[in-house]
C-alpha cells in the first residue's frame, strides 16, 4: 500500500520567516515524490519533484528515505506562497495527502 | 495548447439524479485519473486508467463508473447521485514515465441536495 501523510492542516508564519512544511511516506518500493501547489481559485500545480532536486521559488525539498520524509522548505515566506500544498507520490499510482494550508503573515 | 479540460465547471443534481463528467487532454498524454477534493481529506483517487483501454479503482471508487474513451478523453459517471458525493472532482493526465508530473483540470464542483 502506498499512503502520505502531512501532519498539519494549517500552517501560519510571518513574512520572511522560515517555512518548513512536513511530508512523510510509506511505500515498500522505490518512490518518486513530488509537492503541488494550489492557489486560490486556481487548478493544481506542480511545484517541484525530488527527482530533479531544483528549487522552485526559492522552495527545496529532500528525499530522506531513512526517515521516509519529503519535507518542503524555504528559508524566507512571501505573503504570495500563501496556498494549499499537497505531497505526493507516485509508486503504483499517484496519491496526495490531506494537504496544509500555509498562511504567510504580513 | 488547452492541457486538460473539464466539463462542467458547476453541477447541482437531487439525489438519484446520474451525471457524467467529462474530461479531456490534449498533451498526448497514456494516463488519466479522477479526484475527489475534500476539506481535511485532500485529493482521494477515485478510478484511473494508465492507458488506453485499461481502468483502474482508487481509494474511493463506489458509486462511480469510468469510461476511457479513448486517448484523450476520459469520463466520470454518477449512476445515482448522493449527498456524499458533494466535492470537488479533479482530472488529471500524465505521460506515464515514473517521474513525470499530473497536469491537471481546472475542477468540478458538484453539489447533491
Amino acid at each position: 500500500a502506498q499512503r502520505v501523510t502531512q501532519p498539519e492542516k494549517l500552517l501560519s508564519v510571518f513574512k520572511g520567516a522560515p517555512v518548513e512544511l512536513k511530508c512523510n511516506y510509506s511505500y515498500s518500493g522505490s518512490p518518486e515524490l513530488f509537492w503541488y501547489v494550489q492557489y486560490s481559485r486556481q487548478r493544481l500545480q506542480l511545484l517541484l519533484r525530488h527527482i530533479s532536486r531544483e528549487s522552485i521559488k526559492g522552495f527545496t525539498a529532500d528525499l530522506n528515505k531513512g526517515e521516509t520524509s519529503f519535507h518542503l522548505k524555504k528559508p524566507f515566506a512571501q505573503e504570495e506562497d500563501s496556498a494549499m500544498y499537497y505531497c505526493a507520490l507516485y509508486g503504483q499510482n499517484f496519491v496526495f495527502g490531506p494537504g496544509t494550508r500555509l498562511s504567510v503573515l504580513p | 495548447n488547452a492541457g486538460v479540460t473539464q466539463t462542467p465547471k458547476f453541477q447541482v443534481l437531487k439525489t438519484g439524479q446520474s451525471m457524467t463528467l467529462q474530461c479531456a487532454q490534449d498533451m498526448n498524454h497514456n494516463s488519466m485519473y479522477w479526484y475527489r477534493q475534500d476539506p481535511g481529506m485532500g485529493l482521494r483517487l477515485i478510478y484511473y486508467s494508465a492507458s488506453e483501454g485499461t481502468t483502474d479503482k482508487g481509494e474511493v471508487p463506489n458509486g462511480y463508473n469510468v469510461s476511457r474513451l479513448n486517448k484523450r478523453e476520459f469520463s466520470l459517471r454518477l449512476e445515482s447521485a448522493a449527498p456524499s458525493q458533494t466535492s470537488v472532482y479533479f482530472c488529471a493526465s500524465t505521460d506515464g514515465d515514473r517521474d513525470s508530473p499530473l497536469h491537471f483540470g481546472n475542477g468540478t464542483r458538484l453539489t447533491v441536495t
